[in-house]
């Protein structure tokens, strides 16, 4: 099974710069896009970087995405961390018609 | 604006099957390129993707799921049906449509509110 690992929680103080992993199991993790979701206690998932590092309109420069082939990992980085920036964060991608989200990471702004 | 809303049967017994509706607007299963997935998120855990149709009818499924699932479409009422059999309690968690479109593969750029569905004896 094609499985992405993030870890499950991360934190840090407002202004700070977080970076949250996903590492593929297997593949090249470079070969298909990587997207990432916030999600909301209660609420549907949204997008805050798709296709790697574009990020939806509305969505601020503080979020970024980039791709590292040779850990074979994407990673979300967060900067001038605001409380309203606390919620789970999930990668996804594909491998062929194997769907993968990972594990959600729980991100706290203390 | 694209808009999605799940509907459908929320509380089961085992071994019973779940229809779930999605109805959307914003978008149309008529035209080329789009397609409507569904994933789902037990209580307090990750996301798994179920499966998608296409405008063109084409469909594709979670390996694990894939015989007792089944995804159809009806373009005429913007809407799009899933059906898992022989549900069990492992079954039981928030179920989403979202908006995808072949010219990025399985993202999901659009989400339902999702609908909580349990099943219990």
């Amino acid at each position: 099974n094609f499985l992405l690992t993030q870890p499950q929680s991360v934190s840090g103080s407002p202004g700070e710069t977080v970076t949250i992993s996903c590492t593929a199991n297997r593949g090249n993790i470079a070969s298909n896009y990587v997207h990432w979701y916030q999600q909301r206690p209660g609420r549907a998932p949204t997008t805050v970087i798709f296709e790697d590092n574009q990020r939806p309109s509305g969505i601020p420069d503080r979020f970024s995405g980039s791709v590292d082939s040779s850990s074979n990992s994407a990673s979300l980085s967060i900067s001038g961390l605001r409380a309203e920036d606390e919620a789970d964060y999930f990668c996804q991608s594909h491998e062929g018609a194997n769907v993968a989200f990972g594990g959600g990471t729980k991100l706290t702004v203390l | 604006q694209i808009t999605l809303k799940e509907s459908g049967s929320t509380v089961l017994r085992p071994t019973q099957t779940l229809t779930l509706t999605c109805s959307f607007s914003g978008f149309s299963l008529s035209t080329s390129g789009e397609g409507v997935a569904w994933i789902r998120q037990p209580p307090g855990k990750a996301l798994e993707w179920l499966g998608l149709i296409y405008w063109n009818d084409v469909d594709r499924y979670n390996a694990l799921l894939r015989s007792r699932l089944s995804v159809t479409r009806d373009p005429s009422k913007n809407q799009v049906v899933i059906t898992l059999t022989n549900v069990d309690p492992l079954d039981t968690g928030t179920y989403f449509c979202a908006r995808s479109r072949s010219i990025s593969p399985y993202y999901f750029d659009s989400w339902g509110q999702g609908l909580k569905v349990t099943v219990s004896s």
